[in-house]
């Protein structure tokens, strides 16, 4: 069984550019995480999905983050502008329901220069 | 949630268990505590998690005190490919929007030939 995918695994841009990430749950999770991952520091959530709906987005910068989880399935993950602080590795995670383990994806690494 | 506190690193010889200890004093009676490890460059990976009782898996095993204020996780024959960053976290069971694991530092276990 495949495990949570996400693309791309590295991203270089330049601030104040947009960048997109992406993540395919693993199949029939209903629950679907981003997390935001700094050197030497444990993830931190952004937003978790419950199928199609947002139910914990009070960590994500809505000012330049915005994320969104069409059909329940997989999910977009987008910065606009970039910022050199948002340097980082993003991570996706999914899970049957919010009260199961956690599956996470490999991470995206975000260099901003 | 109860916080918990870690050693930032360990070392273990291939071979031999290793002992991983977490304190969380301020546990309440409904908190579970989990363990999560993460290998370099690797999305976090479920270890075992546990309520009251000892608990054990595939992967490890989880020593909970009576007064539930630390615990220990244990890889009973660690190998090199356990050298990761592991995570204690304490975290409520019940659910709603504030439903989530909050990762610390973890400890970092290198295990050595």
């Amino acid at each position: 069984e495949a495990g949570v995918v996400q693309s791309p695994r590295y991203k270089i841009i330049e601030k104040k550019q947009p960048v997109a990430f992406w993540c395919n749950p693993i199949s029939g999770h209903n629950t679907l995480y981003w997390y935001l991952q700094n050197l030497g520091q444990g993830p931190e959530l952004l937003i978790r999905y419950e199928n199609e709906e947002a139910v914990d987005d009070s960590q994500l910068p809505k000012d330049r983050f915005s994320a969104e989880r069409l059909k329940g399935v997989d999910s977009t993950l987008k910065i606009q502008p970039a910022e050199l602080g948002d340097s980082a590795v993003y991570l996706c995670a999914s899970s049957l329901d919010y009260r199961d383990e956690q599956f996470f994806g490999p991470g995206t690494r975000l260099t901003v220069l | 949630d109860a916080k918990t506190t870690q050693p930032p690193s360990m070392d273990c010889a291939e071979g031999r268990a290793a002992n991983l200890p977490c304190n969380h004093s301020t546990i309440s009676g409904n908190e579970y505590v989990y363990w999560y490890r993460q290998i370099h460059s690797q999305g976090p990976q479920y270890i075992i998690h546990g309520l009251k009782n000892n608990e054990t898996n595939e992967m490890a095993s989880l020593i909970i005190t009576e007064d539930r204020k630390s615990s220990t996780l244990i890889l009973p024959h660690a190998t090199l490919r356990d050298t990761a960053v592991y995570y204690c976290i304490v975290h409520t069971g019940s659910g709603g929007s504030n439903y989530k694991l909050t990762f610390g530092k973890g400890t970092l276990l290198t295990v050595n030939p």
